[in-house]
């Protein structure tokens, strides 16, 4: 079975444009989380979507948004770019909600210039 | 306030060297689940084992095991015989309770060991 797909892997910006990372989840997965990795603030949780349904969100800015398709697919935005937004954005997978286990994918590396 | 805590930033040892990574933790919830992930290089998280709250018991797969223990808040990393390949950030994540459902996907993440390991 496939594992969890982010594309792009790699992304380039300047301040104050927007991007659009996406995720495909395991199959016959439901839920999909999303969380950003920095060297100084570690691994933080965005937001987690599931049946097209944000559960929970981090506490992140409105610039942060996100979105979940009928076939589990999830996508993320990022408005105004930021400097700070330079980070591995990770999303992650898991069959329904009742305490299951996380899978990842291996990240979009997003470089604000 | 949940928080995990590895204390160890980096640890450096020599192949077949025996080697523990430690995960401390904090929690008001009295069910939880704890796990740790590995990410080598290419950055994808790897998860390598999930513990709930009420299963104490040691789990050992292969070279690797795991010790919780719920007195001293804890769910410790013990890699036998380390390899060059074990060379990897290793992090330990405590699930976010919230509102006490427990089905939230939210993880809180320690900062991480960085483990390598010489030839």
């Amino acid at each position: 079975k496939a594992g969890v797909t982010q594309t792009p892997r790699y992304l380039i910006k300047t301040r104050g444009q927007q991007v659009t990372l996406s995720c495909s989840p395991i199959s016959g997965h439901r839920s999909v989380s999303w969380y950003q990795q920095t060297p100084g603030q570690g691994l933080q949780f965005l937001f987690e979507y599931f049946s097209e349904t944000q559960r929970n969100k981090g506490n992140f800015p409105g610039r942060f948004s996100g979105r979940q398709f009928s076939n589990s697919r999830s996508e993320m935005n990022v408005s105004t770019l930021e400097l700070g937004d330079s980070a591995l954005y990770l999303c992650a997978s898991r069959l329904r909600l009742a305490r299951d286990t996380q899978y990842f994918g291996p990240g979009t590396r997003l470089t604000v210039l | 306030a949940q928080k995990v805590t590895q204390a160890q930033t980096e640890i450096s040892v020599v192949e077949k060297e025996d080697v523990t990574l430690d995960c401390v933790y904090e929690t008001r919830d009295t069910t939880y689940y704890l796990f740790w992930y590995k990410q080598p290089p290419s950055g994808e998280l790897v998860f390598l084992i999930r513990r709930n709250s009420f299963d104490e018991q040691n789990e050992i797969s292969g070279r690797y095991s795991w010790n919780f223990q719920k007195s001293t808040s804890s769910f410790n990393f013990t890699i036998t015989a380390s390899q060059v390949v074990d060379s990897a950030v290793y992090f330990c994540a405590l699930s976010d309770p919230s509102v006490g459902s427990g089905n939230t996907g939210k993880l809180i993440f320690g900062q991480g060991t960085t483990l390598q390991v010489k030839p």
